[in-house]
């Protein structure tokens, strides 16, 4: 079974430092990995995905992940937060292997907090 | 192009009842999947659809069904309300393939008293 872990319920930083929001997975075959962001009263909104190919993914508003194999980790950074990235963000898999065509399983959140 | 819509955007129902949820997905998009978000449990899959089949279904009880039309829109059902019941019913649309992203709707606000 494929599930995702996010191990922060929440990450508090500094407006102008850089921030991380950690991701582990676990998958059968390859992973296939998104992040999402969710803001107050809002459905989630798409900011990168690892696919294939390059480590590191570039996404929207100066976000990027590295997808690390080996650590089957796929950590969220931006290299300088800003108070507009508060939010809640959800890092999810899909499990690609053999046998059919898999859900997408999402991690609990974690709520970024960038204190001005 | 118009994203992925979901009707109503806010319920009250009470114990017992059967409430019905909509998603019009993006056009051209072919899947429709629905999670439950809960403060506690963050965003529990429910279903997904693919061109009116369900192609992959969560562990949630028989009281939760869906349905696809020919046109890719999508109904939740959740018949004999109970109080945990009470979410975020968020649904997302998709081409259908698996590196596909999934663009959310803004939820349906399910209360139930």
């Amino acid at each position: 079974a494929q599930s995702v872990a996010q191990p922060e319920d929440q990450v508090n930083v500094a407006e102008g430092n850089p921030l991380t929001v950690k991701c582990t997975y676990s998958v059968s075959g390859n992973p296939y990995l998104f992040w999402y962001v969710q803001y107050p009263n809002r459905g989630l909104q798409f900011l990168l995905k690892y696919i294939t190919g390059d480590n590191l993914v570039k996404g929207s508003y100066g976000f990027e992940a590295e997808f690390n194999k080996s650590q089957t980790s796929f950590h969220l950074k931006k290299p300088s937060a800003l108070v507009s990235d508060s939010a809640l963000y959800f890092c999810a898999v899909r499990d690609i292997r053999s046998g059919g065509y898999q859900k997408v399983t999402f991690g609990t959140g974690t709520k970024l907090q960038v204190i001005p | 192009k118009a994203g992925v819509t979901q009707t109503p955007r806010y319920l009250i129902k009470t114990r017992g009842q059967q409430v019905t949820l909509s998603c019009s997905p993006i056009s051209g998009h072919r899947s429709v999947s629905w999670y439950q978000q809960t403060p506690g449990q963050g965003l529990q899959f429910l279903f997904e659809y693919f061109s009116e089949t369900q192609r992959n279904k969560g562990n949630f009880p028989g009281r939760f069904s869906g349905r696809q039309f020919s046109n890719s829109r999508s109904e939740m059902n959740v018949s004999t309300l109970e109080l945990g019941d009470s979410a975020l019913y968020l649904c997302a649309s998709t081409s259908g393939g698996a590196a596909d992203t999934q663009y959310f709707g803004p939820g349906t606000r399910l209360t139930v008293l």
